[in-house]
């Protein structure tokens, strides 16, 4: 069964401070990755996206993720955090074939303090 | 367009309440799925379908049951709702193409108290 992990539970950061939230997860065989953000009352938005190729993905709102194969994690990364940043950030995971359904991380809070 | 909708926003049910949970996609997916999102827990699968008339369960179904009657809309029904099922339960849909472009959807949320 596929599992993922994410370390950092609840980051606080200031204003113009550069960002990584560590993911790693367990599976077998080929997957797509996923960064979800959840600002805060609000349904889920797709922040960045790993397919195949590249394995430096970029995102909306200047995130970007690398895959890393060989250590099993999707790290999401972001230069400079704007106050605006502030919101629940969770990894996920689906197989490439066979069941369609995310796999979930547990969430990062993140709270960027002006 | 209107993408995943779901009804009702929120609602507050009684111990041994029954209630159904709607969700409909005018995307034309195939995939749908129901998520509950509890603190610190992220998402949880309940149960999804891959297709009109199917249902499958997922990681946390206990107390829950689905129907997938009509492609657009799946429902989600608790019998008898135990406050342990306070959550915020959030459907989403994807599409059956393989590859690129097969990202989930996902409605608005719905927030269930039961007290």
């Amino acid at each position: 069964a596929q599992s993922v992990s994410q370390h950092n539970h609840h980051v606080i950061l200031s204003e113009a401070a550069s960002l990584e939230l560590g993911c790693n997860y367990s599976y077998g065989g080929t997957v797509n990755l996923f960064w979800y953000v959840q600002y805060p009352g609000q349904h889920l938005q797709l922040l960045l996206k790993y397919f195949s190729g590249d394995p430096l993905v970029k995102g909306i709102k200047g995130f970007e993720a690398e895959f890393i194969k060989s250590k099993f994690s999707f790290n999401l990364r972001k230069p400079s955090v704007q106050w605006s940043d502030t919101a629940e950030y969770f990894c996920a995971v689906n197989e490439k074939t066979g069941r369609r359904a995310l796999t979930f991380g547990s969430g990062t809070r993140l709270q960027v303090q002006p | 367009n209107a993408g995943v909708t779901q009804t009702p926003k929120f609602r507050v049910l009684k111990t041994g309440q029954s209630m159904t949970l709607l969700c409909a996609q005018d995307m034309n997916h195939e995939y749908m799925y129901w998520y509950r999102q509890d603190p610190g827990m992220g998402l949880r699968l309940i149960h999804y379908s891959v297709g009109e008339g199917t249902t499958a369960k997922g990681e946390v179904p206990d107390g829950y049951n689905v129907s997938r009657l009509k492609k657009q809309n799946f429902l989600l029904g608790l019998e008898s709702a135990a406050p342990s099922q306070t959550s915020v339960y959030f459907c989403a849909s994807s599409p059956l193409r393989t590859g690129e472009n097969t990202e989930a959807f996902f409605g608005q949320g719905t927030r269930l108290t039961v007290v």
